[in-house]
């Protein structure tokens, strides 16, 4: 089967601009991870969903920062005004539901530039 | 607050050496699992071995083996005659029981070279 799927796999965007980067997760995966991968902060966590539960936006660094998961499958993790502090990989995993403490399956990332 | 800590930043080994690469946690937690995650230079976050809180038998698999110690709160992982294909970055992760504990927090990664 296929594992986790980002797109695009890179964006480069000038400061300001929105963007939107998208995760398909592993078919049958409940549970969905978004982190961020930058120089100076290593890999932080951003958010997770859980089935139909309310995320966990614990991670998100400021209110710029927005995920919504449709269909139970699908995310989409958008960034509004853009700033050059944004640039990184996002990375999005995947993990069977219910059982916390499951390993996590990453996709390749994103990696945003911003000008 | 949970914390993963990878104090070995970069590793440089010639081809054949054994390399261990060292993990430090901390949690409140009593229950937990504890992660190792290799980066490749292609970017992509590869599983390589889960363990919990409860297990502390140690593990191996292939030329990868793992020591876990409760009493020392470490998780490290020993590779046995390097190849060059291991070259790569390492990561060190932990998920707690509680809330917001249960997403991944990793450490800062050590990178391994392995030379010819």
């Amino acid at each position: 089967g296929a594992g986790v799927s980002q797109s695009p796999s890179n964006k480069v965007t000038e400061k300001g601009k929105d963007v939107e980067l998208r995760c398909d997760p592993i078919s049958g995966h409940t549970a969905l991870y978004w982190y961020r991968q930058s120089l100076g902060q290593g890999l932080e966590f951003l958010i997770y969903f859980q089935g139909n539960s309310a995320p966990d936006k614990s991670g998100l660094p400021s209110d710029r920062f927005s995920a919504e998961r449709t269909g139970g499958s699908v995310s989409t993790l958008t960034i509004q005004r853009t700033q050059q502090e944004d640039s990184a990989v996002y990375l999005c995993a995947s993990s069977l539901a219910q059982a916390w403490g499951r390993e996590q399956f990453f996709g390749p990332g994103t990696r945003l530039t911003v000008l | 607050a949970q914390k993963v800590t990878q104090a070995q930043t970069e590793i440089s080994v010639v081809e054949k050496e054994d390399v261990t690469l060292d993990c430090v946690y901390e949690t409140r937690d009593t229950t937990y699992y504890l992660f190792w995650y290799k980066q490749p230079p292609s970017g992509e976050l590869v599983f390589l071995i889960r363990r919990n809180s409860f297990d502390e038998q140690n593990e191996i698999s292939g030329r990868y083996s793992w020591n876990f110690q409760k009493s020392t709160s470490s998780f490290n992982f020993t590779i046995t005659a390097s190849q060059v294909v291991d070259s790569a970055v390492y990561f060190c992760a932990l998920s707690g029981d509680s809330g917001s504990a249960r997403q991944l927090t990793f450490g800062s990664g050590t990178q391994l070279t392995v030379l010819p």
